[in-house]
């Protein structure tokens, strides 16, 4: 089973700022690593798929990077809505599916 | 529109049962592969179980192997997920979610529905 590690477990950051969460792999997945947002009461949200590829509705702000066994979110200039829980998923070689145990964005 | 709207969830005994269901609409159901993932209050997002568009391949979690039976129909666009055998652990959020053809990551997802087993 592919172990996802995600960090930091909680990230304070100011409205405007720049927001970076990582995400390991315990193997390679080559791209085969999606984003999603949770909000509290809320199905998660499709973000990024392919490592990179923006999903449909996403705004630019958001974007992924990497490749193999380490992978990064970014958000470029955080907004109020974007405050909520990340979590990444492999899908590389499942099953199992697997995923981070989440990021925590919070307000600064 | 893509929808997904979870039902079935409950208040049940540990050794029950419950029957989840998913009615997906706004897209070809029968061309597509479904999941189920649940999620423990507070904890984070555990897959359970997949099957392909046509039934064919079927797959779980270990947490569940034996006790839960995914299933479809689609003719009425639907997806099922029978829980036997609940223990305190199972409760959760009962989501479920559709893989994009083609990449694999979980493109849609329902509300979800709650499952509590509790005596």
């Amino acid at each position: 089973e592919i172990v996802m590690t995600q960090s930091p477990a909680t990230l304070s950051v100011s409205p405007g700022e720049r927001a970076t969460l990582s995400c390991r792999a315990s193997q390679s997945i080559s791209s085969n690593l999606a984003w999603y947002q949770q909000k509290p009461g809320q199905a998660p949200r499709l973000l990024i798929y392919g490592a990179s590829t923006r999903a449909t509705g996403i705004p630019a702000r958001f974007s992924g990077s990497g490749s193999g066994t380490e992978f990064t979110l970014t958000i470029s200039s955080l907004q109020s809505e974007d405050f909520a829980v990340y979590y990444c998923q492999q899908y590389n070689d499942w099953p199992p599916y697997t995923f981070g145990q989440g990021t925590k964005l919070d307000i600064k | 529109e893509v929808q997904m709207v979870e039902s079935g969830g409950g208040l049940v005994k540990p050794g029950g049962s419950l029957r989840l269901s998913c009615a997906a609409s706004g897209f070809t159901f029968s061309s597509y592969s479904m999941n189920w993932v649940r999620q423990a209050p507070g904890k984070g997002l555990e897959w359970v179980s997949s099957i392909s568009s046509s039934s064919f391949y079927i797959h779980y979690a270990d947490s569940v192997k034996g006790r839960f039976t995914i299933s479809r129909d689609n003719s009425k666009n639907s997806l099922y997920l029978q829980l036997n055998g609940l223990r305190a652990e199972d409760t959760a959020v009962y989501f479920c979610a559709r893989v994009a053809v083609g990449t694999g990551d979980f493109d849609y997802w329902g509300q979800g529905t709650l499952v509590t087993v509790s005596s």
